[in-house]
């Protein structure tokens, strides 16, 4: 399978559970990022990853916990998440981080907290 | 922090007219400009970019154009057809520790009507 493969799609949880989301890449970039999706809102960046490491928490709450095991996948954990936090969770990778590369996205996982 | 500002955020045109996407962006140092499609309930999809050294670039009916000095950037869609219908992204690539991320604009919904 090539792409940007994003699991599961669809994801209903309530506030005190805990639950991830997996993404997995097969094109060989070495960058990987968690964007959040929400209604009337621009594609917020949530966290980003170069060759495994993170470089980048762009000031979420410490309720979604990102983890990078290898190059190819990325994962994001979930626990006692809020209402606010129902959005689309979109994954994608780039190669490199010099940033003439665009981006290539998962289809998302539509997380529905309640 | 990066800024991207995206008007309209709904258009609405007639097959075969034209269509037009506007962007502006803050961060002088941003030198990579995509754009996304994004089709209901499927990932969003890179369909065109520009680099910070090229002011004009088409691909068939598409078209973008850059103008670095007044920090603002366009998607031109001509001959449009019922399928160019879908939310569409401007982006700018921003200077974020250790290398660049995107960054956003809210979207355009674009209907072409029969």
């Amino acid at each position: 399978e090539t792409g940007v493969t994003q699991t599961p799609r669809h994801l209903v949880m309530g506030m005190t559970n805990k639950k991830s989301l997996k993404c997995e890449q097969h094109l060989g970039h070495n960058a990987m990022y968690w964007y959040k999706q929400s209604a009337k809102k621009p594609l917020e960046l949530m966290f980003v990853y170069s060759l495994e490491e993170r470089v980048e928490n762009n000031s979420v709450p410490s309720r979604f916990s990102p983890e990078c095991p290898n190059s190819s996948h990325l994962f994001l954990h979930l626990h006692t998440l809020q209402p606010e936090d129902s959005a689309l969770y979109l994954c994608a990778s780039s190669q490199g981080r010099s940033g003439v590369y665009g981006y290539t996205f998962g289809s998302g996982t539509r997380l529905t907290v309640v | 922090g990066e800024n991207v500002e995206q008007h309209p955020s709904t258009l609405s045109v007639q097959e075969g007219d034209s269509a037009v996407i506007k962007c502006t962006y803050s961060d002088s140092a941003s030198n990579y400009f995509p754009w996304y499609k994004q089709e209901l309930g499927k990932r969003p999809q890179l369909i065109i970019d520009i680099r910070s050294n090229v002011g004009e670039k088409k691909d068939q009916r598409i078209a973008v154009t850059l103008n670095k000095t007044a920090k603002h950037f366009s998607l031109h869609i001509t001959e449009t057809q019922p399928e160019d219908s879908a939310v569409y992204f401007c982006a700018a690539s921003a200077p974020m520790n250790s290398g660049y991320a995107l960054n956003f604009g809210k979207g355009t919904s674009l209907l072409v009507t029969p």
